[in-house]
């Protein structure tokens, strides 16, 4: 059974701070996505990583793919009130997808 | 436009009916999917269906009925229904083929509270 560890699993910031999500497993997958949910609604996509070793930047959020292809991180940079929300990664494998546990960001004004 | 729609938002009932959720994208997606998310957050799959053909059924109770009329369309209905089945149900589209992730695409969700 293919699992992804999330950590943290809350996290509570000032705004202006930076931080780090990181998505972790002992699985190779096909491709890593990182989705961003916001209370009420469904889960929205970030980005989609596939070749290992990858950085992909997204204006503030800067996503990298592990070389192995076993894990991730997501990396904020000055972090704003709007960033608030559950993030989740999901890792390709076996035609679904794998959910972590997600990882709840507050960021405070 | 919406692209994947869910009806209906918030379904509350009794332990022991049964229920509907019904899932419509417009993406001309190949692929639909069932997940559940728990208290915790947590979102697992339950269903996959690919050309209206299931694909992947995730050990999940036989009350759960899934349906899919054609490849735009994945319903689920719940037979008697339990505590346990509250949470949060989303249902997701994605165009799956040669090189292509599993990219999802999700409805905004059902809320179902069992009393």
């Amino acid at each position: 059974t293919q699992l992804l560890e999330q950590s943290p699993q809350f996290l509570s910031i000032q705004e202006g701070e930076n931080l780090t999500v990181y998505c972790n497993s002992s699985s190779v997958f096909s491709s890593l996505q990182w989705y961003r949910q916001e209370p009420g609604e469904g889960p929205v996509l970030l980005v989609t990583v596939v070749t290992g070793g990858e950085v992909k930047k997204l204006k503030r959020l800067t996503f990298q793919f592990g070389d192995a292809r076993k894990d991730s991180s997501l990396h904020i940079t000055a972090a704003q009130t709007g960033d608030t929300g559950l993030y989740l990664c999901a890792g390709e494998g076996g035609n679904k997808l794998v959910f972590g546990a997600g990882t709840i960001l507050r960021v405070k004004s | 436009d919406t692209a994947v729609s869910q009806t209906p938002k918030y379904l509350v009932t009794q332990m022991g009916n049964d229920k509907s959720i019904k899932c419509e994208q417009n993406l001309g997606h190949d692929t639909m999917y069932w997940y559940k998310q728990d208290s915790k957050k947590f979102l697992k799959i339950m269903f996959s269906y690919n050309n209206k053909e299931l694909i992947i059924n995730e050990t999940v109770p036989n009350r759960f009925s899934p349906k899919s009329p054609d490849k735009a369309h994945l319903n689920l209905h719940i037979n008697s229904l339990e505590l346990g089945d509250s949470a949060v149900y989303f249902c997701a589209s994605s165009q799956v083929g040669q090189g292509i992730s599993y990219e999802q695409y999700f409805g905004p969700g059902t809320r179902l509270t069992v009393t």
